[in-house]
């Protein structure tokens, strides 16, 4: 069981939004702003997406997005495209005994 | 540009110990920035297995810290991972990766699968 809890998949139609929660805790996700997001193509290394929340590595489309609330960040992904579909890891610091956790993942389905 | 990647045998047999190696090309490993090591057993998600710095200071996850030694060699710019008493469990791909102080992995190597088995 992951640390923190991802649904299991998403989909949607090219052109379309889709948001994937991350839900974590106060001694996670909520009490740091150190959330990643990583996009994983089949047999492919993960690739990082948003860190610190909500910013974005030189060469991420801005289509790709990142919030949080409380004890859950998200990620949004605007204008859906083909190219999209991949499963998405969110990972967050959890302070100085347990350091990184991640989601469980999200598969993403573009329809 | 700067590349990771991993090197080490593809199968282990149980109760042994899995070694694997990174190596950095592309960027000195004494000049800053953690470096860790992260797997995925087939078909699962993403586990983080502990990180060093380029000082030597470790961290472990806590559930496997009682296996795992992770190490440092600056001369030939590379970092290595030793996880003892390996089960069927630990049969995963295993990557290393870079990141720094707030813990966001922004560098991967490509991956290296290990079986556990006899």
């Amino acid at each position: 069981q992951s640390a923190l809890t991802q649904p299991a998949s998403v989909s949607g139609s090219p052109g379309q939004s889709i948001t994937i929660s991350c839900t974590g805790t106060s001694s996670d996700v909520g009490g740091y702003n150190y959330v990643s997001w990583y996009q994983q193509h089949p047999g492919k290394a993960p690739k990082l997406m948003i860190y610190d929340v909500s910013k974005r590595p030189s060469g991420v489309s801005n289509r790709f997005s990142g919030s949080k609330s409380g004890n859950t960040a998200s990620l949004t992904i605007s204008g859906l495209q083909a190219e999209d579909e991949a499963d998405y890891y969110c990972c967050s610091y959890a302070g100085s005994s347990t350091f990184v956790v991640f989601g469980g993942g999200t598969k993403l389905t573009v329809l | 540009q700067v590349q990771l990647q991993e090197s080490g045998p593809g199968l282990v047999k149980p109760s042994e110990t899995l070694s694997l190696t990174c190596a950095v090309s592309g960027y000195s490993i004494s000049s800053g920035y953690y470096w860790g090591w992260i797997r995925q057993p087939p078909g699962k998600g993403l586990e983080w297995i502990g990180s060093i710095y380029h000082s030597g200071s470790t961290y472990y996850n806590p559930s496997l810290k009682s296996r795992v030694t992770i190490s440092v060699d600056t001369s030939k710019n590379q970092f290595s991972l030793k996880l003892s008493s390996v089960t069927a469990a630990d049969t995963a791909v295993y990557y290393c990766a870079r990141h720094r102080g707030n813990w966001y992995f922004d560098l991967w190597g490509r991956g290296t699968l290990v079986t556990v088995s006899s």
